[in-house]
């Protein structure tokens, strides 16, 4: 099945120390999405890539990072977390030819900084 | 700022009582109009949306929602829940102005009681 893959489900690390998580999509979307959850909130739209168009939003940190080297990978690279980045990180797809801007998620990524 | 809110956090009903979840966003343009779904252990996925058209939408498993443009909501509805639909529900709108944002609720945690 189609779907989109995020690795590792669970990452813990140390404060300060980079972190790179992973998405992979077979649906062939051209737009990417990483949305960051923290517990009992809404999923937080971080940036996305349309194409090889990147779009941050005006309240990401700095700290947060993204890279998509072809259409079916995207990564979300955290330079120094802190202990308020821990949260569940979302990878989302959606096709600019969809209409409405159906998203199709993940599995998440759950980031745990000690 | 565009937003959502969600009326409720948490929802403990008995199988077979109806179910109705409250959703109202702040902008004021043209809007598409989503509910997601979380099930336990599963990744958020689409569970109804609207773009236009009849205001009354359905979805999967018997769910509807209903489009009220004057009073800015879409709420939820269901006319017999079941224990399968224990679940995080979240209410998402996005901007029909042509970007790719979808802003979410904080989500509403159902839980039925068998």
């Amino acid at each position: 099945d189609a779907m989109v893959i995020q690795n590792p489900r669970y990452q813990v690390t140390q404060f300060g120390k980079p972190v790179t998580l992973s998405c992979s999509q077979t649906l062939n979307h051209n737009v990417m999405y990483w949305y960051q959850q923290k517990s009992s909130q809404a999923p937080k739209l971080l940036f996305h890539y349309y194409d090889k168009d990147f779009n941050n939003e005006a309240d990401t940190p700095d700290n947060f990072q993204s890279r998509r080297p072809n259409t079916s990978f995207c990564f979300l690279d955290i330079r120094s977390p802190g202990l308020g980045d821990a949260a569940m990180y979302l990878c989302a797809t959606s096709s600019r030819n969809s209409g409405a801007n159906v998203l199709t998620f993940g599995a998440g990524s759950r980031l745990t900084v000690l | 700022a565009q937003s959502v809110s969600q009326h409720n956090h948490h929802v403990i009903l008995s199988e077979a009582a109806s179910l109705e979840l409250g959703c109202n966003y702040s902008y004021g343009g043209t809007v598409n109009l989503f509910w997601y779904v979380q099930y336990p252990g599963q990744h958020l996925q689409l569970l109804l949306k609207y773009f236009s058209g009849d205001p009354l939408v359905k979805g999967i498993k018997g769910f509807e929602a209903e489009f009220i443009k004057s009073k800015f909501s879409f709420n939820l509805r269901k006319p017999s829940v079941q224990w399968s639909d224990t679940a995080e529900y979240f209410c998402a709108v996005r901007k029909n102005t042509g970007g790719f944002k979808t802003i979410f609720g904080a989500g509403t945690r159902l839980f039925v009681k068998a």
